[in-house]
Formats: structure tokens, sequence, C-alpha cells
């Protein structure tokens, strides 16, 4: 069965330093999507991914966030100068469509020390 | 502020029995629905997806969607030790057509055996 993979599966950086977080949609799915849950609390959204551009972000999606998919089948988050605060689960997830079923990763658990 | 909001639970149901999961939601032009299941420090996994008005049945899962009331629910029958984890209620609120999730905090359920 087609899944949404993730790695790593548990990053740790300092303070300040960029981080990268990568993930392989499902091959056919052309929605892409990044999620955070920060421990104990809801997910969030993060941003949105289509035909190449950003189509939605929310207000946590700051300047120091930025997305990207090099090529035919990575799509990776990127963040610029970590703070403590970023710590949290990060979620990759897809979907066929718009409004359609999205499919999560295993997740990324970014801790800031 | 678009919401969803979750009874965070827990809800305690024997073995066997049914369990009832419910959801509000704030945005009237809501139009997608999701149930997705997560155990602790695990990724959502979708459930059930739900579009239009009344029920919808997979297996012992049965989503049901009143949209005059901004209210969706799950139903679990015959729940199981293996049903014990947080479910999540997800609404598509965007007025684009794309997929971005809001979450609930999610209802915690323990079955027990």
């Amino acid at each position: 069965e087609p899944e949404v993979t993730q790695t790593p599966s548990h990053q740790v950086t300092q303070m300040g330093q960029e981080v990268i977080l990568r993930c392989v949609p499902i091959s056919n799915h052309l929605y892409f999507y990044w999620y955070r849950q920060i421990l104990g609390q809801k997910v969030e959204f993060l941003v949105s991914f289509y035909n190449n551009e950003i189509s939605e972000k929310s207000e946590i999606f700051d300047d120091q966030f930025s997305v990207e998919r090099p090529d035919g089948s990575n799509f990776t988050l990127k963040i610029r100068s970590t703070k403590l605060e970023d710590s949290a689960m990060y979620f990759c997830a897809s979907s066929a469509g718009g409004r359609t079923e999205a499919f999560f990763g295993q997740g990324t658990r970014l801790t800031v020390v | 502020q678009k919401e969803v909001e979750q009874n965070s639970g827990p809800l305690s149901v024997p073995e066997g029995a049914i369990a009832s999961l419910n959801c509000t939601y704030s945005d009237r032009g809501s139009q997608s629905f999701f149930w997705y299941r997560q155990y602790s420090g695990k990724s959502p996994e979708l459930i059930m997806s739900i579009y239009s008005n009344g029920d919808k049945e997979d297996g012992r899962f049965t989503a049901q969607l009143n949209k005059a009331s901004q209210y969706v629910s799950l139903l679990i029958r015959d729940s199981q030790p293996s049903d014990s984890a947080t479910y999540l209620c997800a609404v598509n609120m965007g007025d684009s057509g794309y997929s971005t999730l809001t979450f609930g905090k999610g209802t915690m359920l323990l079955v027990s055996p």
C-alpha cells in the first residue's frame, strides 16, 4: 500500500541551526502539506504546496520556514534558524485532490536544544 | 477564528460496546470532514471521510454528518482494546480547493477488556 515516508524519524539540533526535514509523498498525489504537533497539543497546519508553489500557509509558517520540491519525488521543509519552540513532531501529508483524503507520514520528531 | 471542538475525554467503554465520538465545527462553509486515529507518539491515521449529510459506514465505523447543526460524529461498533487511541476530527474549512485541515484536540478513547 502506498505511503508517505519521512526522514529522519528523529532530529536533534542546537538552537540557531538550520534543519531540513524530508518527505516522499505518495507517488500519484498532487497536493503536499506540512503539519506540526507540539507535545500534548493539537495538529496544526503549516503549509500546502501544489503545482510547485505554496498554495496556502498559516501564521506559524513565517520567514524562517521554507518548502521545496527539489525533484520529482522529494518534498522538504527547511527551518533556517531553529528556536526552542520549534520542538515538535512534524508531519508531511499528501492528497490526490484538493479536498480529498490526506495521508500522513510517520513524522519527524524535532528536538531543539 | 475557525475552530473544531471535541471533548478531550477520556471516553471509557467496555470491550464490545459502541463508542460515540463527537465533533463540532465553526465554519458553515466547510465541505470535507475526516476522522483520524492517533496512537501515542504516532502519526494520524485516516479512518473515515465524509462529504455529504447523513451516514457513511465502513466496517465497524460509521461517520455521521449534519451540516445544519455543524456536527460530525464517529461511531465505533464492537469496540476492541486495540481501538484505544486518540480520535481526531479534521475539517477542511478553506475557501480554496486545497485540503488544508483544521484539527480538533482529539478525544481519547479507552476500551477496557
